[in-house]
């Protein structure tokens, strides 16, 4: 069974940095694009980041170009996501979600969620 | 950024058929998806490529259309349905649509 376990999420004032991990299991990790995708409190679905099985292909939403990053450790089967001058508009439930098919992220979609972490961004 | 618009709400009895439109503002090929989104879960992959049934969804639930015009379809309605279904399009990198509300009678 896929799971996605995310966590890091937490209470964050303006302009700090926070790390966001994504545990995956029940698959071969190493195999599968991965992504970021938020929800903002009673709002729809951003899209913020992807990264494909051996990182050599990495694409951020423009809002947070810049100031988010995106990494896996295959070793470790775990997601990240450094987010650094974090502004009120960042709060939102993160999800790690997993590409449907093996060694593709161009063109796909997203076949599992994990249940999300929340971020708050408030002083 | 392809922007894909979707009605906020709509409101439908049991047993009914009820079909969820999502318009791109430009042509996405066939790659076009459906979210099923119940409250306080974790979105849920209903419909790829515009059409085919994700593993587990109930055949009540189909897709259509091509290019920019989509729509998800019910058939019939249960009342376990009521849910937020996003589009979602991965032609020019990703983007959802708003989500449309779908509410029972």
């Amino acid at each position: 069974e896929v799971q996605l376990v995310e966590s890091g999420g937490g209470l964050v004032q303006p302009g700090r940095s926070l790390k966001l991990s994504c545990l995956a299991s029940g698959f071969t990790f190493s195999n599968y694009g991965m992504n970021w995708i938020r929800q903002a409190p009673g709002k729809g679905l951003e899209w913020v980041a992807s990264i494909s099985s051996s990182s050599s292909y990495i694409y951020y939403a423009d809002t947070v170009k810049g100031r988010f990053t995106i990494s896996r450790d295959n070793a470790k089967n775990t997601l990240y996501l450094q987010m650094t001058s974090l502004r009120s508009e960042d709060t939102a439930l993160y999800y790690c979600a997993r590409h449907s098919r093996i060694l593709r992220i161009r063109g796909d979609w997203f076949a599992y969620w994990g249940q999300g972490t929340l971020v708050t961004v408030s002083s | 950024d392809t922007v894909l618009t979707q009605s906020p709400a709509l409101a439908v009895s049991p047993g009914e058929r009820v079909s969820i439109s999502c318009r791109a503002s430009e042509g996405v090929n066939s790659y076009m998806h459906w979210y099923q989104q119940k409250p306080g879960q974790q979105p849920k992959l209903l419909i790829y490529k515009a059409s085919n049934l994700a593993s587990g969804v109930p055949a009540r639930f189909s897709g259509s259309g091509s290019g920019t015009d989509f729509t998800l379809t019910i058939d019939p309605v249960e009342a376990d349905d009521t849910a937020t279904y996003f589009c979602q399009q991965s032609w020019n990198e990703w983007t959802f649509g708003g989500g449309t509300k779908l509410e029972l009678k």
